[in-house]
Parts: C-alpha cells; sequence; structure tokens
C-alpha cells in the first residue's frame, strides 16, 4: 500500500518558517493536502490541491509538490499554529494519510 | 453554517458490531456536488479514512476494512451511518465524519468539513 512519511516533529521560533515535508513514491504526480490538528479538535483543512488554501486560511501557509516531496511552508510562524499536521494524498483508489508532524514553536 | 455530528455507543464488546450515525445540518446530504465520509484515528496516533458514501448510495471502503465495513445514507434524515463488524481493540479510536467535495479531477479530492469526532473504545 502507498505510504506517506512526515517528520515526526519540527520546531520552529515565532515569526521564523516552517517547513513540513511529506514524502512518497512519484508525489509529485498527485494532488496532495494539508491539514492542521490541534489538541483535542477536528482537523482543518489548511491547503488542498498542493497550493490551495480554503477561505479563512492565513496566507502564511502554503503548499508545494514535487518529485517525491511535498512541502507545507508557515511563513511567520505564530504561537496558535502549534499543532499536529498532516499531509493527504489519493492512492489506488484509496484516500491514504501522511504519519504525521508536531510543529513546536519555541 | 454547516455542521456535522457524530453519535452512536462509546464502548463496544470485542466482535461485536461498531454503529456510528452523522447528522448533517444547515445543508442537504441529497446533492450530486459532495460525498460524504468517516475516517477514524486512534488515541495517540493518526488519521485512517474508512470509507465514502454518495448521496445514491453508491460506497467505496478502505481495502484493509473492506471486508468489516458497510455505510450507508438516509437523505430523508439527513444523515449518513457506519457499522464494523468483528471489532477488536485495534478498532478503538475516535471516529469523525466528514465531508469531500465532488471534483472533476479524480485524485485531487480533500476534505473541507469535519465533525467533532465520538470516540469509541472497544473492551470487554
Amino acid at each position: 500500500s502507498y505510504e506517506l512519511t512526515q517528520p515526526p516533529s519540527v520546531s520552529v521560533s515565532p515569526g521564523q518558517t516552517a517547513s513540513i515535508t511529506c514524502s512518497g513514491d512519484k508525489l509529485g504526480d498527485k494532488n496532495v493536502c494539508w491539514y492542521q490538528q490541534k489538541p483535542g479538535q477536528s482537523p482543518v483543512l489548511v491547503i488542498y490541491q498542493n497550493i490551495k488554501r480554503p477561505s479563512g486560511i492565513p496566507e502564511r501557509f502554503s503548499g508545494s509538490n514535487s518529485g517525491n516531496t511535498a512541502t507545507l511552508t508557515i511563513s511567520g510562524t505564530q504561537a496558535m499554529d502549534e499543532a499536529d499536521y498532516y499531509c493527504q494524498a489519493w492512492d489506488n483508489n484509496s484516500y491514504v494519510f501522511g504519519t504525521g508532524t508536531k510543529v513546536t514553536v519555541l | 453554517q454547516l455542521q456535522l455530528q457524530e453519535s452512536g455507543p462509546g464502548l463496544v464488546k470485542p466482535s461485536e458490531t461498531l454503529s456510528l450515525t452523522c447528522t448533517v445540518s444547515g445543508g442537504s446530504i441529497r446533492t450530486s456536488s459532495y460525498y460524504w465520509v468517516w475516517i477514524r484515528q486512534p488515541p495517540g496516533k493518526g488519521l485512517e479514512w474508512i470509507g465514502s458514501v454518495y448521496y445514491t448510495g453508491s460506497t467505496s471502503y478502505n481495502p484493509s476494512l473492506k471486508s468489516r465495513v458497510a455505510i450507508s445514507i438516509d437523505t430523508s434524515k439527513n444523515q449518513f451511518s457506519l457499522k464494523l463488524t468483528s471489532v477488536t481493540a485495534a478498532d478503538t479510536a475516535v471516529y469523525y465524519c466528514s465531508r469531500r467535495p465532488a471534483t472533476s479531477v479524480a485524485g485531487s479530492e480533500y476534505f473541507d468539513y469535519w465533525g467533532q469526532g465520538t470516540l469509541v473504545s472497544v473492551s470487554s
């Protein structure tokens, strides 16, 4: 089955840029989306179709996807961005989620 | 504003059937624009897609769960439901219902609205 691999954790200082990677075989040929999940809450869609932001998501969230790696970038990271982040793609008639990355704002 | 709300027993015995219902408010479930989805998350772990249903009753399931899963839809009640048979402790999770827009390009789908989730524990 298809696998999406993310680093378990990423640390970032307030105001700096956080980059979260998601790796999978020929992932650049697929559409990737990203979800933010804060403790005790449901996931929230922050990026879809690789680069699009849903209404209400701040511009500091952006996405890219090429080769075997998709990246979620948070520019000017704020304390409120501290959360778990999951990538997601579709493969072989199934929706696959990444392993998840915990972003800590130090 | 669309809202999704999961309901059902919080405790299920091993080998029995887990049954959950998602009630949708703020919009009709009887639409060609969306699919209705179940996703779960074991405590402290990642997300897993369980399956989807269309307003016509057409379904698709995660191959790893397909033999035990059934998702149905009741458009008259604006609800859709999940049944998972022969549960074990590994099925203990927070179960979310969600919405997926129907997109023109296969593989470009995403989940844009989520319920608050309900914890289902499997234990005797």
